[in-house]
């Protein structure tokens, strides 16, 4: 079945340590995207691509950084993890012909101590 | 600056009840406007609006546009308490096609 997996769904870590957050899809979509979002708040771009070996930087500002080497699967990574990147993370696919219809993955809990 | 505001950001309701969630918007370059419905954590499409006054409808659930007064509401009837949960909305602004900008969201929670 056609989905968009994301893992871990939780992760505790302390402060400085490097994480990486997996995004993996078999819907067959080019289109990819990470997603911030903190409780009671919007969804905020970090992330996109458009397609293998394209990563652009979305609307919010992140420390983190991205990769596309194979269509299908689109990690995160965050070189030193901080308190303050504490949220949750969702990653996201689209199609060229409805590229605003997204389908999200079931999101990471990151919490950083 | 370009947002999309919800309102309300919660609303409590029985079964049966009948709710309307509001979603106003200021952007540039207007593409459409979408639905989600956000259960435990993962936002699932309910509806893509592009053009005005023209209803979309699936079961329970409607969703029109009015894009003079630049909002949009979605309409859910006999609500059942599966219906709990936030409802995003969000609207293409143009740009790269797939870059959204999302509302808070209205959290909603149905009684039994």
């Amino acid at each position: 079945e056609a989905d968009i997996y994301q893992t871990p769904r939780y992760l505790v870590i302390g402060t400085g340590k490097k994480i990486t957050l997996e995004c993996s899809q078999t819907m067959g979509h080019d289109k990819m995207y990470w997603y911030q979002q903190d409780p009671g708040m919007e969804l905020h771009l970090i992330h996109y691509s458009y397609g293998v070996n394209s990563t652009e930087k979305g609307d919010l500002s992140s420390e983190s950084t991205v990769s596309r080497i194979r269509t299908e699967h689109f990690p995160l990574t965050l070189e030193s993890a901080r308190p303050s990147h504490t949220s949750q993370y969702l990653c996201a696919s689209s199609d060229y012909i409805h590229g605003e219809k997204l389908f999200f993955g079931s999101g990471t809990q990151l919490s950083v101590l | 600056e370009d947002k999309v505001v919800q309102s309300p950001l919660s609303l409590v309701v029985h079964e049966g009840d009948t709710v309307t969630l509001n979603c106003s918007y200021e952007v540039t370059n207007f593409r459409s406007l979408l639905w989600y419905k956000q259960e435990k954590k993962a936002p699932t499409f309910l509806f893509m609006l592009t053009s005005s006054g023209i209803e979309k409808k699936s079961g329970r659930l409607s969703s029109i546009l009015d894009k003079k007064e630049l909002f949009s509401i979605l309409n859910i009837t006999a609500t059942q308490t599966g219906d709990s949960a936030v409802y995003l909305c969000a609207v293409n602004y143009g740009g790269s096609q797939g870059n959204l900008i999302f509302g808070k969201g209205t959290k909603l929670s149905v009684k039994p």
